[in-house]
């Protein structure tokens, strides 16, 4: 059921910016819903990186930041570190599936 | 500290059944939305189903729904996920997860269980 799709990797050198993105449709992104984004280390839970298009919680870097536009959203690292390395997920809500939708899912490689 | 605890996971033959529990602790269960997400082996995350803090609300992505069951014992700030007519498809990591949000269409989850295990296979 997953109707966001993203590119399956990116990669960057260390100090780089990478962007990911997530496109969805006029029923999901594009229908008022909130992007949120995950970052998922290798053997572990995902862990919440981006709340409502651009909210980062408390701890997380001020390196990873989201926007949202029309039907797509976007995640960005700046100064991408070593420790970025993991795949990265956006989730938002589908109104014409009433149910929750995860991205497709972008590892992320540090060159 | 906010905690979500995962017991149930195994081993089935297709067909079979299982049930799946998640305990909560450090936070106010009944107050709050809970959701079901699982992971195949090297595969993205699939949101499974979702209840809201009352019952009242539940929902279940397409390829579960008529054969997953999610409910919550808010006495025991406990979660389930009861299912049948399992496939090998079904095969995968089951998260337990917290939502948050001001309203359901935008919920997040905040806080993920460590997984269980489930393996669908003759």
């Amino acid at each position: 059921q997953s109707v966001l799709t993203q590119p399956p990797s990116v990669s960057g050198a260390p100090g780089q910016r990478v962007t990911i993105s997530c496109t969805g449709s006029s029923s999901s992104i594009g229908a008022d819903n909130d992007v949120h984004w995950y970052q998922q280390l290798p053997e572990t839970p995902p862990k919440l990186l981006i709340s409502g298009n651009t909210n980062r919680p408390s701890g997380v870097p001020d390196r990873f930041s989201g926007s949202k536009s029309g039907t797509s959203a976007s995640l960005a690292i700046t100064g991408l570190q070593a420790e970025d390395e993991a795949d990265y997920y956006c989730q938002s809500f589908d109104s014409s599936l009433s149910g929750y939708v995860f991205g497709t899912g972008t590892k992320v490689t540090v060159l | 500290e906010v905690q979500l605890l995962q017991s149930g996971g195994g081993s089935v033959q297709p067909g079979g059944s299982l049930r799946l529990a998640c305990v909560a602790s450090g936070f106010t269960f009944s107050s709050n939305a809970m959701s079901w997400v699982r992971q195949a082996p090297g595969k993205g995350l699939e949101w499974v189903s979702s209840i809201s803090g009352d019952s009242v609300d539940t929902k279940y992505a397409d390829s579960v729904r008529g054969r997953f069951t999610i409910s919550r014992d808010n006495s025991k700030n406990t979660l389930y996920l009861q299912m049948s007519s399992l496939r090998a498809e079904d095969t995968a990591l089951y998260y337990c997860a917290k939502l948050r949000g001001m309203r359901a269409h935008n919920y997040y989850i905040d806080v993920w269980g460590k997984g269980t295990t489930v393996s669908v296979s003759s």
